[in-house]
C-alpha cells in the first residue's frame, strides 16, 4: 500500500525549533516530489513548498521562503519540514503529500495524489 | 499568484439531489501546448486529509464514484455531484497546478438538507 505517515502532534513555545517528518512507503520514494501543505481555519489550504528526494531539489512558496526548510533523507524514505524559530501564527495542521508527476525533478507543478494523515502543531506560550 | 475563488461557501442539498460547486481562477489554467486545464478537485471529510478526486479538470481518479463529475475550461470550472449520498458530506476544494505557487480555493462545505 502506498502511504505517507507523519510524525505526531507537537506543542511548542514561541522561539523554539521543530522538525516534523513524513515517511513514504509502498513506492519508490526518490521518484516523487513531496509537498507540504498548511491548513488553518482562517486561511484554508496553503502550499508551502516541495522537495524532490531524488536530487534534493526544492521549491518554496514565496510566502514561506525563509520561514521553513524542506529536506529529505533518502536512506529512510522520509521528508522533513522544519522551523528554526516558531511563532504563534505557525499553529496549524501540516500535511505532506505526494505529487502525481514522477520520474524527475523537471516539473514540480501537479496535483497531490497521496496525503499523510497530518501533524498538528500548536505554538503557545 | 493565481487566486482560486469557490462558490458557494456552503450548500445544503437533499439526498439524491444534485450539488454543484463552482471554482474560478484569476487567470486561465488552459495550457495551449497540450490543451489541458491544470485544475484538480479534492474532497476532505472531517478529521481526514484531502482526497484527490479529479485531475486535468475532468479526469476522475480511480475509485471515485461516477456520480462525481468535473467540467469547465480556462477560468471557470464545476464539480457536480449528480445524486448526493450521505457519505458525500465533506468540504470540496479546487487547486490549480498551472504554476507555482500552487494555490487552492477556499473550499465549499456540502451538507444534507
Amino acid at each position: 500500500e502506498v502511504q505517507l505517515v507523519q510524525s505526531g502532534a507537537e506543542v511548542k513555545k514561541p522561539g523554539e525549533s521543530l522538525k516534523i517528518s513524513c515517511q513514504g512507503s509502498g513506492y519508490t520514494f526518490t521518484n516523487f516530489w513531496i509537498g507540504w501543505v498548511r491548513q488553518t481555519p482562517g486561511k484554508g489550504l496553503e502550499w508551502m513548498g516541495i522537495g524532490y528526494p531524488g536530487d534534493s531539489n526544492t521549491r518554496y512558496n514565496p510566502s514561506f521562503q525563509g520561514q521553513v526548510t524542506i529536506s529529505a533523507d533518502k536512506s529512510v524514505s522520509t521528508a522533513y519540514l522544519q522551523w528554526s524559530s516558531l511563532k504563534a501564527s505557525d499553529t496549524a495542521m501540516y500535511y505532506c503529500a505526494r505529487l502525481v508527476y514522477s520520474g524527475s525533478s523537471r516539473r514540480s507543478n501537479d496535483a497531490f495524489d497521496i496525503w499523510g494523515q497530518g501533524t498538528m502543531v500548536t505554538v503557545s506560550s | 499568484d493565481i487566486v482560486m475563488t469557490q462558490s458557494p461557501d456552503s450548500l445544503a442539498v437533499s439526498l439524491g439531489e444534485r450539488a454543484t460547486i463552482n471554482c474560478k481562477s484569476s487567470q486561465s489554467l488552459l495550457y495551449s501546448s497540450n490543451n489541458q486545464n491544470y485544475l484538480a478537485w479534492y474532497q476532505q471529510k472531517p478529521g481526514q486529509p484531502p482526497k484527490l478526486l479529479f485531475t486535468w479538470a475532468s479526469s476522475r481518479k480511480s475509485g471515485v464514484p461516477d456520480r462525481f463529475g468535473g467540467s469547465g475550461s480556462g477560468t471557470d470550472f464545476t464539480l457536480t455531484i449528480s445524486s448526493l449520498q450521505a457519505e458525500d458530506v465533506a468540504v470540496y476544494y479546487c487547486q490549480q497546478y498551472y504554476n507555482n505557487p500552487l494555490t487552492f480555493g477556499g473550499g465549499t462545505k456540502v451538507e444534507i438538507k
